[in-house]
């Protein structure tokens, strides 16, 4: 069975400063998707950014950016200009793309802070 | 925009009480599912359905059942309250169409069983 790890409980970050999350997983398949999701106080999980296993290019999304590595199966979020509002629990996640049972597996999370 | 609306935020119940959580989607969605989340485990599927009337059991499926009638509607049933099912609970909804989609989430249920 797949596992998804976050080392980090929580963290901190000053406004405006940069932050990176980190992710590995565990998996012996060679196609899945991977996902960064964030829950504010308001607790509406809302997804940050994605990446496929198969795409080597790192996926951004305007401040969010994530660095992929398929062969240490870690997979960090960087988080560029932190502003107040990204305070939240971040929840790291894999899903296969090849059983079709399988279903989001999330890791611990890790909440982040954000210091004006 | 995907809206996947639970009936309840917050929710006080009786060790022994039957307890239902409702979980609504207005996207059609084949997948709803419905996760336990604590902290420091972070979310623990309890069931999943891919369709009307279809459940598959997650990792924690023990002390409750799951009821999806319609294909919008997809309820978790504490068949009998216990203290230990204390937990937020969260539903989801993806499409069963693409493995790449998010799943949409609805905003939790605080459940506290006393």
């Amino acid at each position: 069975a797949q596992t998804v790890t976050q080392s980090q409980p929580e963290m901190s970050v000053q406004e405006a400063e940069t932050v990176t999350l980190s992710c590995t997983y565990d998996t012996s398949e060679s196609d899945y998707y991977l996902f960064w999701y964030k829950q504010p106080p308001s607790r509406q999980m809302i997804l940050v950014i994605r990446q496929e296993a198969y795409k080597q290019q790192n996926a951004t999304e305007n401040r969010f950016s994530v660095n992929f590595q398929k062969a240490a199966k870690s997979f960090s979020l960087k988080i560029s200009d932190s502003q107040l509002g990204d305070a939240a629990m971040y929840f790291c996640a894999y899903r296969s793309a090849i059983n079709y049972g399988q279903n989001f597996v999330f890791g611990p999370g890790t909440r982040l802070s954000v210091l004006p | 925009d995907v809206k996947v609306t639970q009936s309840s935020r917050y929710l006080v119940k009786r060790t022994g009480e039957k307890v239902f959580l409702e979980c609504v989607q207005d996207m059609d969605h084949e997948n709803m599912f419905w996760y336990r989340q604590d902290p420091g485990l972070g979310l623990r599927l309890i069931y999943f359905s891919y369709d009307v009337k279809m459940k598959e059991k997650g990792d924690i499926p023990e002390g409750y059942s799951v009821s999806r009638e319609k294909k919008e509607r997809f309820s978790l049933i504490l068949e009998s309250a216990s203290t230990n099912q204390t937990s937020m609970y969260l539903c989801a909804s993806q499409t069963g169409q693409d493995y790449n989609t998010e799943a949409f989430f609805g905003q939790g249920t605080r459940l506290t069983v006393v």
